[in-house]
């Protein structure tokens, strides 16, 4: 069975400070792992990762992958309370299917 | 560009009640289409996945059922609401390997 854990659970962090989410994988075929931001409702796609070692940027958001240690991590540089949402890590395991983690939940404090 | 629809926005139905939720897509043909729940503090679970009109499939064995009548059009469908059907729908569209996600819908049962 597919499995995605996302760590930690949720954090609380103040205006201007970093945070590291971590998001690990075991799954049967992994053709790329994506990243997204939900807010009140629908999540909205932040990145997609399919190369180790290339790290993405947006903005004061990036993202890495390590497909040998089976494992991503999203940064978030100088937090605003604007980024205080769900951010949920899913990895796609077919042409249909994503596999979510449960999400870690950031409340970033003014 | 494209856009995706969800309605209605929240929904409140008594335990026993039928069901019916409807997503539409609009600016693009063929999409693959997916219904999923996300219940509260937990990542999004698949429920069901189309790659065109009439093709359903289903992921997790429930008292829910989806229909795609129409080539932008995906309808997730209960004969009767249990109290674990509550949860927030969301209904997402790919082209590729990214999906994109509709506003939802929160649905209550009592």
């Amino acid at each position: 069975e597919d499995k995605v854990v996302q760590s930690p659970l949720s954090l609380v962090v103040h205006e201007g400070d970093t945070v590291t989410l971590n998001c690990s994988y075991e799954v049967t075929n992994f053709r790329s792992l994506l990243w997204y931001k939900q807010e009140k409702k629908a999540p909205t796609f932040l990145f997609m990762l399919t190369s180790s070692g290339i790290e993405k940027k947006s903005g004061r958001l990036s993202s890495i992958l390590d497909k040998k240690e089976l494992f991503s991590i999203l940064n978030i540089t100088a937090t605003q309370t604007g980024d205080s949402a769900i951010y949920l890590c899913a990895v796609d395991v077919n042409d249909y299917k994503l596999s979510f983690g449960a999400g870690t939940t950031v409340t970033v404090r003014a | 560009s494209q856009t995706i629809h969800q309605w209605p926005a929240t929904l409140v139905q008594p335990v026993g009640s039928p069901l019916s939720l409807e997503c539409t897509v609009e600016g693009t043909s063929n999409p693959n289409l997916y219904w999923y729940r996300q219940a509260a503090g937990r990542g999004l679970q698949l429920l069901f996945y189309s790659v065109g009109i009439g093709q359903i499939s289903s992921e997790v064995p429930q008292n829910l059922s989806a229909s795609r009548p129409q080539d932008r059009q995906f309808i997730l469908s209960s004969k009767k609401l249990l109290l674990s059907d509550s949860g927030f729908y969301l209904c997402a569209w790919s082209f590729g390997d990214t999906q994109y996600f509709g506003p939802g819908t929160r649905l209550t049962v009592l």
